[in-house]
């Protein structure tokens, strides 16, 4: 019964592609966020959504839009795909003010 | 600009032993920290969290230290089992709005030799 998870855990698309990460959360957290790895390893947050508002948006490309459509869910979109877009991406949740913060599993996206 | 630095990538200790990993931080915002630890191919889980009001946290065999006049904080392993091999993430937060905005260092490899 996993808390929070994410599909497709592995993602290969080509350049210029459009594709989605799904996240769901069952904690009853009110506040989603997505994360992203990149090659050096470092975890940066891109975005926050708490009941569905945008608190949070990192500087990241206007290509990648999230939607959250209820707040057990926080979709990322990302048009138009590029090869530095490569990379593991995190979905999280957590309490309004922080608790009980809890990760995704990731998903692999690479563009060739 | 990294606001949370790990300057070691690595550390191999021998099972039993101590397993010190080191976290420092330059915004003077964050005041709360926390450790998580990830393996290959899962995600970061929380390990333990020390809020800047306190100077040390343990539970069980993880221990954080707290130092906010150097901005540092350390994790403590003791003892050190084969199951902590792990990558290790150190953590912060501000306080105020921003509550959910964990900013993360680029983690420590902890290798727990048998």
């Amino acid at each position: 019964d996993t808390a929070v998870s994410q599909t497709p855990k592995y993602l290969v698309t080509q350049m210029g592609n459009d594709k989605s990460i799904k996240c769901e959360q069952n904690l009853g957290h009110d506040t989603m966020y997505w994360y992203k790895q990149d090659s050096k390893k470092f975890l940066k947050i891109m975005f926050s959504y708490n009941n569905k508002e945008l608190i949070i948006n990192e500087t990241v490309p206007n290509r990648f839009s999230p939607k959250s459509p209820d707040k057990a869910h926080l979709n990322l979109h990302i048009n138009s795909l590029e090869l530095g877009d490569s990379a593991v991406y995190f979905c999280a949740s957590s309490s309004r003010r922080g608790y009980g913060y809890t990760f995704g599993s990731g998903t692999r996206l690479t563009v060739v | 600009d990294q606001q949370v630095k790990q300057n070691s990538p690595s550390l191999s200790v021998q099972e039993g032993r101590i397993s010190i990993l080191n976290c420092d931080y330059t915004n003077s915002m964050f005041d709360y920290f926390l450790w998580y630890k990830k393996y290959p191919a899962e995600g970061p889980t929380f390990l333990i969290s020390i809020s800047s009001i306190k100077d040390k946290n343990e539970d069980g065999r993880f221990t954080v230290f707290l130092n906010k006049s150097a901005k540092h904080l350390s994790l403590h392993i003791v003892p050190s089992q084969p199951g902590d091999s792990a990558v290790y993430f150190c953590a912060a937060r501000p306080g105020g709005t921003s509550y959910g905005k964990l900013t993360f260092g680029q983690g420590t490899i902890l290798t727990v030799h048998p």
